[in-house]
């Protein structure tokens, strides 16, 4: 499975758009990215996952460049809930997932 | 909404105690894992089972064993804790077909004293 980088912290506006970057640049042609968060003190959250296309869901967009060497997860209009540490993994199907250490979101009133 | 619940949020032991952590989920998922937090060093995976009477090792089993007899339960057995066991666990299961997304319990943090 590809290594992932992103940035250790990050801060966001409340009301603006979130964008965290990650680099997955040794990633294979069958690996999927996925984003999880973490809130403190609860499990990580499902929040997208995608292949090769951009996806749209409630929560967020992921979009991944055509090289998929690295990918954004956007969150259109972030909230102070959106305060949290934002995991990206890429994973070959069926492998096991890996999270690193993630990216610390705050979410600034 | 798929929910995957652990017994206890908190728990604390002795050290050379037999400690059970239960975890249950109530989507029918085929796989279950559990994995263990420590500060700076992620998440890190202790077993796996894709289907029930089945178990394999991840990245750190030592000292672990687990247990699924019933394809919604999964437990992870701490044979004889040690302080160095204590962390925060958690539980997580997915769809056994490719590319699904795993759901993770709020954990239990566990401190061995």
């Amino acid at each position: 499975d590809a290594k992932t980088t992103q940035p250790p912290s990050m801060d966001c506006a409340e009301g603006r758009a979130a964008n965290l970057p990650c680099n997955h640049s040794t990633i294979s042609g069958n690996e999927y990215v996925y984003w999880y968060r973490q809130i403190h003190s609860q499990g990580p959250q499902y929040i997208i996952h995608g292949l090769k296309n951009n996806e749209t869901n409630e929560m967020a967009s992921l979009i991944i460049t055509e090289d998929r060497k690295s990918s954004t997860l956007i969150l259109p209009h972030a909230t102070l809930r959106d305060t949290a540490v934002y995991y990206c993994i890429a994973v070959l199907t069926g492998n096991q997932f890996y999270f690193g250490t993630g990216t610390s979101l705050t979410v600034i009133p | 909404d798929v929910k995957v619940t652990q017994s206890s949020r908190y728990l604390v032991k002795r050290t050379g105690e037999k400690v059970f952590l239960e975890c249950v989920q109530d989507m029918d998922h085929e796989n279950m894992f559990w994995y263990r937090q420590d500060p700076g060093l992620g998440l890190r995976l202790i077993y796996f089972s894709y289907d029930v009477k089945m178990k394999e090792k991840g990245d750190i089993p030592e000292g672990y064993s687990v247990s699924r007899e019933k394809k919604e339960r999964f437990s992870l057995i701490l044979e004889s804790a040690s302080t160095n066991q204590t962390s925060m666990y958690l539980c997580a299961s997915s769809y056994g077909m490719s590319n699904q997304p795993q759901h993770f319990g709020d954990g239990t943090r566990l401190s061995i004293l």
